[in-house]
């Protein structure tokens, strides 16, 4: 196992489009994480899920943002209509129970670039 | 309304002297803090949790909820010190965690 993986790792798009990244958790973790971080900012918490079941989005998740994990095991987020401000590192993070008593492993992120 | 806090964008240290990396949270309940570093080129990952009371890489950090402070700090800078670090509270009602802007720590030779 390889640890947390996320593609693409870089995408550029127009503004307006469509994009799609995919998060792969370590194998067994049962929570997925999606954080967004900007420049000089620490990652904000988007959502999470609980093997399949979304448990919690973060206000910030407006509703061209969707999140999905079909089979409790791989992630998909989706950005509709994609805007400027939608630019940001997009970090995926999985760990086997919740942060209190379990440490979230982190994968390298997907850079999204809006033009 | 819940909020970390790190004052410094960035602080360099010449290798050798003690290091110490300011946190600062504001939380209703009872506060379980950690944390983060991000080496250069690498994932972030945690460092460590106030829960363990542990020492990782000879860094440690005491929670004081008199003065809300959660400092993370190291007797001797070593030059492999040099990272990003985020302080990250978890709300606990939530379970999801709230992370600081983040100090870029420089160690100087």
């Amino acid at each position: 196992d390889t640890g947390v993986s996320q593609n693409p790792r870089h995408k550029i798009t127009k503004r307006g489009q469509n994009v799609t990244f995919r998060c792969d958790p370590i194998s067994e973790h049962n929570r997925l994480y999606w954080y967004r971080q900007t420049l000089g900012q620490g990652p904000e918490f988007l959502t999470y899920f609980q093997n399949e079941a979304q448990l919690e989005k973060s206000r910030l998740l407006s509703d061209r943002f969707s999140a999905e994990r079909p089979k409790g095991s791989f992630s998909t987020l989706e950005i509709q209509r994609t805007e400027q401000g939608d630019s940001a590192m997009y970090l995926c993070a999985s760990s086997f129970q919740g942060p209190s008593t379990d440490t979230q492993y982190f994968g390298p992120g997907t850079r999204l670039t809006v033009l | 309304a819940q909020r970390v806090t790190q004052p410094e964008k960035l602080l360099s240290v010449f290798k050798g002297a003690p290091v110490e990396l300011k946190c600062n949270y504001s939380y209703s309940g009872s506060p379980e803090l950690f944390w983060y570093v991000q080496y250069s080129r690498q994932r972030l990952q945690l460092l460590l949790r106030h829960i363990s009371r542990e020492s990782i890489k000879g860094f440690t950090a005491d929670l004081n909820k008199g003065e809300t402070s959660f400092h993370l700090k190291k007797p001797f800078a070593q030059e492999e010190d040099s990272a990003m670090y985020y302080c990250a509270l978890l709300m606990n009602r939530d379970d999801k965690i709230i992370f600081g802007k983040g100090t870029r720590l420089h160690i100087l030779p």
